[in-house]
């Protein structure tokens, strides 16, 4: 059973281009969250969905940035037009329930994509 | 003031020591998870506590609710201890967002 999945995990854009960091969560597991790590600072969290629903994204840069899981597939972080402010580590958790009710579910995180905007 | 604080910022120690970071929270908590961070890795989840006491092999957590309070200490430590460990509480309104301490940077020495 592998864990959480991220890939890449190191990506270099120049300023302007796109980024698409993936993520495929455990196996079984429909609830993903996305996490941004700025350097020097804590984790932040960006947004948090369910399979083809985005259920919170309050943490989401209002421009460039969008999130999605499809149905089939990994859930995608996607950021348009990079900027160097958007140099970072992004990690993604998965958990089987959602965090929100039963306080003994575990979320399980990848091993992040490092984000370079050169 | 940020809602999840730890101490210290940054730990250095020899071998076989023993090892203890601190978290304060400021608001109502569900759950706290203590995870660790490899220069350069992922992050892997230690533990998660609503309550009590958990211990897993050199590592043991503690939880005090009503002080909102929580310990990571590790025992006889290692040099491959040596890593970020940070605390992360679930915000009972709020669970889903987890809110993450800065992270306190531990280094053994040999």
């Amino acid at each position: 059973n592998a864990g959480v999945m991220q890939n890449p995990r190191h990506l270099v854009r120049r300023r302007g281009q796109e980024a698409r960091l993936r993520c495929s969560p455990m196996k079984g597991h429909s609830h993903v969250y996305w996490y941004r790590q700025l350097p020097e600072e804590g984790l932040k969290f960006m947004v948090y969905l369910q399979k083809e629903n985005i259920i919170d994204e309050s943490g989401m840069p209002k421009e460039r940035f969008s999130a999605e899981f499809p149905k089939e597939g990994p859930s995608i972080l996607r950021i348009q037009q990079v900027v160097r402010g958007d140099s970072a580590a992004y990690f993604c958790a998965s958990s089987l329930r959602p965090l929100t009710g039963d306080s003994n579910t575990e979320a399980f995180f990848g091993q992040g994509t490092r984000l370079t905007v050169v | 003031k940020n809602e999840v604080e730890q101490s210290p910022q940054n730990l250095t120690a020899q071998e076989g020591e023993f090892i203890t970071i601190n978290c304060s929270y400021s608001v109502g908590i569900s759950a706290l998870h203590w995870l660790q961070q490899h220069p350069g890795g992922g992050i892997v989840s230690l533990f998660m506590l609503s309550s009590g006491k958990k211990k897993h092999g050199r590592l043991i957590a503690t939880i005090n609710i009503q002080e909102k309070h929580s310990s990571l200490h590790i025992t006889a430590s290692h040099p491959r201890d040596s890593a970020v460990y940070i605390c992360a509480v679930r915000i009972r309104e709020r669970a889903q967002k987890l809110v993450f301490g800065q992270g306190t940077r531990l280094t053994i020495n040999p």
